[in-house]
């Protein structure tokens, strides 16, 4: 069972180029989320799927975009790397309800020169 | 907005020290709590959680109670291990309609010296 499944695990862009970064999960999971984590502020949310089709924002949205076709994928591309979305990026998945486990990727190190 | 506060790190301790990382929480509604945790390298991995007051959260040696009273949420060990050094992430859970939403703290880093 391969759970959440990332990739890359490195990336280096230049300002201005795009990219995407792929997340797939096998469980079946409704909810599907994206994160980045910065030194000293933990992981920020940036997009979320409560299933395919459907996405929303989270709370540091600007510079990317998500979607859903299906229940297992869930990429998030960046539109114009700057060096601020220098981070790394973390993909989850869970089912919906409030005290269910997340289950996390292995992570994206992106750095923007 | 719910929110997260964690105390500060990085925290070095001696094996078979007592651990303790404080989690306080602001919340609107009754979320569930809970503390992941980071090896290096890795992605983050549920250590234990709790779904109401007064709940105890208990995994690996570690232990943390939902207290609403003081909306605190501490994780303690009684003996910790060189193998228990990484990143703790206290987090809240809610839901709103169909999405569920986790709310981190900034993470406390744990370093265990033999």
């Amino acid at each position: 069972n391969a759970g959440v499944t990332q990739t890359p695990k490195f990336q280096v862009l230049k300002t201005g180029q795009s990219m995407t970064l792929q997340c797939a999960q096998d469980m079946n999971h409704e909810y599907m989320s994206w994160y980045r984590q910065d030194p000293g502020m933990g992981l920020r949310l940036i997009h979320y799927s409560v299933g395919a089709g459907i996405t929303d924002q989270g709370e540091v949205p600007n510079g990317y975009n998500v979607s859903r076709s299906t229940t297992e994928d869930f990429p998030l591309r960046l539109l114009s790397a700057a060096p601020s979305q220098t981070s790394v990026y973390f993909c989850a998945s869970s089912y919906s309800g409030r005290d269910t486990e997340a289950f996390f990727g292995q992570g994206t190190r992106l750095t923007v020169v | 907005g719910d929110s997260v506060t964690q105390m500060e790190g990085p925290v070095t301790l001696s094996e078979e020290a007592f651990l303790t990382i404080n989690c306080t929480y602001t919340a609107t509604g009754y979320p569930s709590l809970f503390w992941y945790v980071q090896y290096p390298g890795e992605g983050l991995q549920l250590l234990l959680k709790a779904t109401k007051a007064d709940d105890k959260g208990s995994n690996k040696g570690f232990e943390a109670t939902y207290r609403k009273e003081t909306t605190s949420f501490h994780l303690e060990k009684g003996s910790v291990q060189v193998s228990d050094s990484a990143v703790y992430f206290c987090a809240l859970g809610e839901s709103s309609g169909s999405a569920r939403q986790l709310t981190f703290g900034s993470g406390t880093q744990l370093t265990v010296l033999p």
